[in-house]
């Protein structure tokens, strides 16, 4: 099972950011977003399509349907530059094994 | 919430084993029905998932490196433990470990990684 994220996505700080996820039927799956600053270990910041871990600002925010997840930053920061990766898992083997989207890059202009 | 900690050596000989070490503080890796994960990053790459396993013995691996690899939990430590056999210059990479909610779930917290280097 693919994954395809953009390499990256530029955007104006105060401004609206939109990740995006594809696969194959994703919706059928639950998605879930990962931050990586440089240097450090990637964070959670949506699981379950839409849902935000406690400590997770709620500029973030998840959707998931058809062949598109997106992640959805809004009010864009400075402190939002990082890689963001998308999850999931796939049934297509005899266990359930785990997915990662290659990743894009937040850049902040 | 746990705090996971990686350790192990940072530079390995090429065809020799890699070993790591996972320590869980503030929870215990037997309790409820939590997976526990190792996931690596090549330079400059994305996340390549090794395997996961469940403290009863339950284990599942990426079918690209199963016939290489190994994990296994000393619940009596409450460590999380990787090993990768035959390794290469490709297997260069940070190597984290995560808690995971369930199989079909996520994968918080995470370690804040180990460099392992291969190289003679």
């Amino acid at each position: 099972y693919l994954l395809t994220q953009p390499p990256s996505v530029p955007v104006a700080p105060g401004q609206t950011a939109t990740l995006t996820c594809g696969g194959d039927n994703i919706g059928g799956k639950t998605v879930q977003w990962y931050q990586q600053k440089p240097g450090q270990a990637p964070v959670l910041v949506v699981y379950d399509d839409s849902e935000r871990p406690s400590g997770i600002p709620e500029r973030f925010s998840g959707f998931n349907s058809g062949n598109t997840a997106t992640l959805i930053i809004s009010g864009v920061e400075a402190g939002d530059e990082a890689d963001y990766y998308c999850q999931v898992w796939d049934s297509s083997s005899d266990h359930l094994h785990v997915v990662f989207g290659g990743g894009t890059k937040l850049t902040v202009l | 919430q746990e705090h996971l900690q990686e350790s192990g050596p940072g530079l390995v000989k090429p065809s020799q084993t890699l070993s790591l070490t996972c320590t869980v503080s503030r929870g215990s890796i037997s309790s409820g029905s939590y997976y526990w994960s190792w996931i690596r990053q090549h330079p400059g790459k994305g996340l390549e998932w090794i395997g996961y396993m469940y403290h009863t013995g339950s284990t599942y691996y990426n079918p690209s490196l199963k016939s290489r690899v190994s994990i296994s939990i000393d619940t009596s430590k409450n460590q999380l433990s990787l090993k990768l056999t035959s390794v290469t210059a490709a297997d260069t990479a940070m190597y984290y470990c995560a808690k995971v909610e369930d199989p079909g779930g996520w994968f918080d917290p995470w370690g804040q990684g180990t460099q392992v280097t291969v190289s003679s």
